[in-house]
Formats: C-alpha cells, structure tokens, sequence
C-alpha cells in the first residue's frame, strides 16, 4: 500500500512554545489529507480536514488559531501547535488521501506523542 | 451523528485461540465499514472492508460480515498468532464525507504463547 511518513515520532516542549507536526505522502499525491487526535483509550477525534491550496475546514469544537493547518503541497500538511500547554499532550495522527489508479483509500501516518511540560 | 462502538479490551488469547471483537455502529444511510490495526509504534493500517449490507471483508485469516439489521461488523479470526497482537480499530465513513473516518475506541489483542 502507499506510504504516508509523520514526523517526528514524539517530541517533548515546554509550555508556551509551538510545535510542528509533518505528514507526508510518499508515492502518491493527496488533495486531501487528514488530522487526528486520540486520548488513551478514547478513539480517534477528527480534528481537520487539510486541502492542498486551501484552507483547512476544522471540526466543531477544535481551534483553528490553536491548531494551524498547512497544506501547501500535493506531498506535505503540516500542523503547528501553538502556545502549547499540557492539556494538548496527546497522540496525533494524520491521513492522506489516494485517489489514483482507480481507488480511494485513506493511508495513515504512524503518529506523534506530543508531550508538553 | 455517526458513531462506532467496540468491545474494551484488551483482550488476551492463547496462540490458535479463536477471536472475536465486536462492533457497532449508528449511521445515517448507508456507511462504508472498516477495521484497521495498528501494530506498536507504526500507523494504522486498513485490514479489511465492506461497502455493503451482507458483504464480507477478510484479509490475513481475519473476516468480518456486514450486518445492517443488527448494525454490527464483528473482526473473527479463527486462530490467532502471536504476531496478531496490535490494537484493532473499526471505524465507519458515510457516503459523500470525502473519506472522513468515525472510528470506535480500538480494542488491544494481546496474544500469548
């Protein structure tokens, strides 16, 4: 199946500072690409969806000045967490879209451990 | 709103045990349904699918019917290996949501020797 990379794997910030999240397609392009977050042992909440040249359409509830979605490539969504303060330590995850040859399946990324202390 | 609902776990089996993980879900229409696993520290990975009523998904010995009058999509495998363990998600997109997932809570498969 196609690969989607996410980096880094974990990262560990002092509260107030911002952290960046990559999410990149591999071998195919995605329009489309997806933002999750989970909490231990709760599922996976959709944050946004990301369209490349566009804005982000975020879901109810997640602020978009909080959580900035860049998806300036057919290959690359970045989400920026601002201002970090403990209560977003959590377990993001992205997705993106292939729509090539014939299918449309999401790919997932292997996730980052955000941990702000 | 769309929900998934699956059985807490984790759950623990012995190697060549037989596997259950329940699933339910509540949709408007008529919703794609999925399991994927995620193996630890890598991303999820789609297993299998049905796109509709009475259609089975199966993929690696794992198989799941769509059941629209009970709403369920229960992941059997008949004997389970060691390398099973992952944590199982089920997970539902309704149609024309741009590939837009409502995932259940997951279920944690530890296999035991």
């Amino acid at each position: 199946g196609a690969v989607v990379s996410q980096h880094p794997s974990w990262v560990i910030c002092k509260s107030g500072t911002s952290v960046k999240i990559e999410c990149r397609s591999l071998d195919f392009q995605a329009t489309t690409m997806f933002w999750y977050r989970q909490f231990p042992k709760q599922s996976l909440m959709l944050m946004a969806t990301s369209n490349e040249g566009s804005k982000a359409t975020y879901e109810q509830g997640v602020e978009k000045d909080k959580f900035l979605i860049n998806h300036a490539s057919l290959t690359l969504s970045t989400l920026t967490v601002t201002s970090a303060h403990p209560e977003d330590s959590s377990f993001y995850i992205c997705s993106a879209r292939d729509q090539g040859q014939g299918i449309d399946e999401a790919f997932f990324g292997q996730g980052t451990r955000l941990t702000v202390v | 709103g769309n929900s998934v609902t699956q059985m807490e776990g984790p759950v623990t089996l012995s190697e060549e045990a037989f596997l259950t993980i329940n699933c339910t879900y509540t949709a408007t229409g008529y919703p794609s349904l999925f399991w994927y696993v995620q193996y630890p520290g890598e991303g999820l990975q789609l297993l299998l699918k049905a796109t509709k009523a009475d259609d089975k998904g199966s993929n690696k010995g794992f198989e799941a019917t769509y059941r629209k009058e009970t709403t369920s999509f229960h992941l059997e495998k008949g004997s389970v290996q060691v390398s099973d363990s992952a944590v199982y998600f089920c997970a539902l997109k309704s149609a024309g949501t741009a590939s837009k997932l409502t995932f259940g809570t997951g279920t944690r498969l530890q296999v035991t020797l």
